[in-house]
């Protein structure tokens, strides 16, 4: 079985600058999500989708960041323009419902430096 | 709202010798407690989780946890520790219900010794 897959893999940009990850989530699961993980921190969730609508994005920053998941399968999250401090790892995530005891499968993530 | 805390940001051990790391919990509902891995330039994957049940929760590798609820705890332990288990480990919480939310503690990084 297909695990989730995220591209690209690193990605070094100048503060302001825009940039956009992609995350294609195991077949037939519901619920994405994606997480911001920075440095000597625990992944922190941005927002989370079931099938192509938003359930919680309250952690967020809406000013800046954007997500969408279009046709309930694949997402896209992107930032603009970039700050110095949303230097992290971005990682995908699915599940097949968002019941709260799911098992979540997590991408191998996008490490972005913003310089 | 619900949260996890995880002491420390290191622990090592020699190989052979039992692996304690320690996660404490606050929610406001009975919650689910999972413990997730990192291993070097991989995704997160599931050791364990409890829901329901038996508070001791068998996971892969060896590993295991006990759902305290009176000291608010799932501790993760594992007799004894052998090279492969160096890698980052998260406890997370979440609640039932539709669309609940998984919040992680802030990771544990386990050094094996040889």
């Amino acid at each position: 079985e297909a695990g989730v897959a995220q591209s690209p893999r690193y990605k070094i940009i100048e503060k302001r600058q825009s940039v956009a990850f992609w995350c294609n989530p195991i077949s037939g699961h519901a619920t994405l999500y994606w997480y911001q993980q920075i440095l000597g921190q625990g992944p922190k969730l941005l927002i989370q989708f079931q099938n192509n609508g938003v359930v919680d994005d309250s952690q967020l920053p809406k000013d800046r960041f954007s997500a969408e998941r279009l046709k309930g399968v694949d997402s896209t999250l992107k930032i603009q323009p970039a700050k110095l401090e949303d230097s992290a790892v971005y990682l995908c995530a699915s599940s097949f419902g968002s019941t709260g005891n799911e098992k979540l499968f997590f991408g191998s993530g996008t490490q972005l430096s913003v310089l | 709202a619900q949260s996890v805390t995880q002491l420390g940001s290191h622990v090592s051990v020699s190989e052979g010798a039992l692996v304690l790391l320690r996660c404490n919990y606050s929610s406001s509902v009975p919650p689910y407690l999972f413990w997730y891995v990192q291993y070097p330039n991989q995704g997160l994957q599931l050791l364990l989780k409890y829901t329901t049940g038996a508070t001791l929760v068998k996971g892969i590798n060896g590993f295991e946890a006990e759902f305290k609820k009176s000291e608010t705890s799932f501790h993760l332990t594992k007799p004894s520790a052998h090279m492969s288990d160096a890698a980052e480990y998260f406890c997370a919480v979440s609640e039932s219900g539709a669309n609940s939310k998984l919040t992680f503690g802030k990771g544990i990084t386990l050094s094996v010794r040889p």
